[in-house]
């Protein structure tokens, strides 16, 4: 199974670009890399995916090399609001059972 | 995306009592997960939910603790069963495998209390 290792804590200021960068040395060829958001009291909520270079939506850009064995998820401009815990996954390397193995998290935690 | 909806939200529960937890997504899926997250941990896979077969349960999780249904591609129930301090934890179903991608979505988890 493919394992993430993320910062377990970071703190940002408000206004400013946040990158929380996750380590995942034996993904699987056809593993997507998903990043998702956990508010306290509420399941995780999808922000982005993507398998190789990058890949934006309104909420956040998702960066990644060539290799794949790392990522990076860059939120612009955080608000307090995005104050959460942030978690990378990525497949288990068998397309389509969507077993999941989440890892520690990175708590955000965006000062005023 | 898929609207989960997960019953009871939260529960106080006694000692070596069992509790039912349910989760309804408003369309058919086709793999659900049941997932525990303990007091400011990560999230563990308990099990696979699958449609018309028994469960397939990870590593430290067993049937008899933690029976799991799946009468439809709708809806699946876990079972807490003979419930100690230890189970006490937030339980979140997840659904995934419709739209062709790797993306999971979440209920909003059941918080439960074992006194």
């Amino acid at each position: 199974l493919a394992k993430t290792t993320q910062p377990i804590s970071m703190d940002s200021y408000e206004g400013q670009e946040v990158n929380i960068t996750c380590s995942h040395n034996n993904i699987a060829t056809n593993d997507y890399i998903t990043w998702y958001q956990q508010f306290p009291s509420q399941g995780p909520r999808f922000i982005i995916q993507g398998y190789k270079t990058k890949v934006t939506n309104e909420v956040a850009s998702l960066f990644i090399p060539a290799d794949r064995k790392s990522s990076t998820l860059s939120l612009p401009r955080v608000s307090l609001s995005d104050t959460a815990v942030y978690y990378c996954l990525v497949g288990d390397g068998e397309r389509g059972t969507y077993k999941y193995i989440f890892g520690t998290g990175t708590r955000l935690k965006v000062l005023a | 995306s898929a609207v989960i909806s997960q019953k009871p939200s939260r529960d106080i529960c006694q000692r070596g009592t069992s509790l039912t937890i349910q989760c309804q997504v408003d369309s058919q899926v086709t793999m659900m997960f049941w997932y525990r997250q303990q007091p400011g941990q990560s999230l563990t896979l308990i099990a696979t939910a699958n449609q018309g077969s028994e469960a397939t349960y990870e590593s430290g999780f067993v049937i008899d603790k933690f029976p799991i249904s799946r009468p439809n591609l709708t809806f699946s129930t876990l079972t807490v069963s003979n419930m100690s301090p230890e189970d006490s934890s937030i339980y979140l179903c997840s659904v995934a495998g419709r739209w062709g991608d790797e993306k999971l979505f979440f209920g909003s988890g059941t918080q439960l209390s074992v006194l």
